[in-house]
């Protein structure tokens, strides 16, 4: 069975300092895989989506970016937080062919300070 | 472009009535239809998918949904809530015409009255 890790659960950072957030999933190939977030008390945006090792799609433009280096791994990271950047960050997967149900990781809550 | 609408961003049930949590949707092509929950502090989780065939879906927890093309619907329900249904509920859309995206409704909260 397919199962999707991320770390770490719970980071609180100063602005002005670098982020790195780490999505691995298990038991599947060639994934599509998704970074969101959730700001307090609102719903899911899109930040980034990957179809395949080295291709990232940006939904947001701002001071967040996204890699991909391994099939099955999937990267956050930020050169410089702002405030706004505290939310909810989920990740999740996808088979690469429709109906593309997306299964979700236990998420990270970041708080910047 | 598929759109999702969640009508009431708050429910309120009492503990034992019927749960009915509302999603239209807009889409060019046909649909695969989605309902998600999320507990605070948890990832989403899938309770059900529509994607062909009976339109009446069943999904976990008790809960099911059903595709409605003419009403552009896909309303989430339950017989009976359990305080343990308390939770955020999302709607979501996606086609199959190389667009990998889901599209998120704004989410309804559900709280459960003993």
């Amino acid at each position: 069975s397919q199962t999707i890790h991320q770390w770490p659960a719970t980071l609180v950072q100063p602005v002005g300092s670098p982020l790195s957030l780490e999505c691995t999933v298990e038991g599947t190939s060639n994934p599509n895989l998704y970074w969101y977030r959730q700001a307090a008390g609102r719903g899911l945006q899109l930040l980034f989506y990957s179809v395949g090792i080295g291709q990232i799609s940006s939904e947001v433009p701002q001071n967040l970016s996204a890699s991909r280096p391994q099939d099955r791994q999937f990267i956050l990271s930020s050169k410089k937080l702002l405030l706004s950047d505290s939310g909810f960050y989920l990740c999740a997967w996808s088979l690469s062919a429709g109906p593309y149900e997306q299964y979700f990781g236990p998420g990270t809550r970041l708080t910047v300070t | 472009a598929q759109s999702v609408t969640q009508l009431g961003s708050h429910v309120s049930v009492s503990e034992g009535a019927l749960v009915l949590l509302r999603c239209n949707y807009s889409s060019s092509v046909p649909p695969y239809l989605f309902w998600y929950v999320q507990y605070p502090n948890q990832g989403l989780q899938l309770l059900l998918k529509y994607t062909t065939g009976a339109t009446l879906v069943k999904g976990i927890n008790g809960f099911e949904a059903e595709f409605k093309k003419s009403e552009t619907s896909f309303h989430l329900t339950k017989p009976s809530a359990h305080m343990s249904d308390a939770a955020e509920y999302f709607c979501a859309v996606s086609v199959n015409f190389g667009n990998e995206k889901l599209t998120f409704g704004t989410g309804t909260r559900l709280t459960i009255i003993p």
